[in-house]
């Protein structure tokens, strides 16, 4: 059975660091790209970026670029959404999903991670 | 970037109407687009892809149409358990968007 389980919720002050993680299990983690997808409470879904676990290649929205950080460790099929330094309004769900390639939308996604920041 | 607006944002509808929700890319994106299913504290669902694809196990009164910049879908009859946010998604560049949402309510 194909799974993504993503890290559990956080609590975390403006200027920590925070790293939260999607295990993927059930498929080839090498043969898949993972994005992340940020919901605000109560807003929609806004693409982050990707990473292509094989090579660890990156993409980034504009939006996100130099804010976050993403990753991956093939060798425990896991990819990670990190910050340096919170702010309030990062306050959302994370969703991590995996896309086969280039030309296939996200398939399978995981839970989602409830990330709050507050003082 | 590839702005993505969908309309409604708001629709009212009761069990057993056909609903069509519009999705309008900002540029061509051929048919690379997928419609997803949100209910509240849950993951987004995969519906469509490549514009009119039904994926695996998503029942056939889900259809989705168009190419190029316009895009819709259609839930033929109504059932209980559709009532929910629907958002579209461009995934013919980076960066990958969506549209607003479309949030389908019980008339």
């Amino acid at each position: 059975e194909v799974q993504l389980v993503q890290s559990g919720a956080e609590v975390k002050k403006p200027g920590e660091s925070l790293r939260i993680s999607c295990k993927g299990s059930g498929f080839n983690f090498t043969t898949y790209w993972i994005n992340w997808v940020r919901q605000m409470p109560g807003k929609g879904l806004e693409w982050m970026g990707r990473i292509d676990p094989t090579d660890s290649y990156t993409s980034y929205s504009p939006s996100f670029q130099g804010h976050v950080t993403i990753s991956a460790d093939k060798s425990i099929s896991t990819a990670y959404l990190q910050w340096s330094s919170l702010k309030a309004s990062d306050t959302a769900v994370y969703y991590c999903a995996r896309q086969a390639w280039g030309g296939s939308p996200n398939d399978y996604w995981g839970q989602g991670t409830l990330v709050t920041v507050s003082s | 970037d590839i702005q993505m607006t969908q309309s409604p944002s708001t629709l009212s509808a009761s069990v057993g109407d056909r609903v069509t929700i519009t999705c309008r890319a900002s540029q061509s994106i051929s048919s690379w687009l997928a419609w997803y299913q949100q209910k509240p504290g849950k993951a987004p669902k995969l519906l469509i892809y490549k514009a009119s694809s039904l994926e695996s196990g998503v029942p056939s009164r889900f259809s989705g149409s168009g190419s190029g910049t316009e895009f819709t879908l259609t839930i033929s009859r109504l059932q209980p358990d559709d009532f929910a946010t629907y958002y579209c998604q461009q995934y013919h560049s980076h960066p990958y968007t969506f549209g607003q949402g479309t949030k389908l309510e019980i008339k």
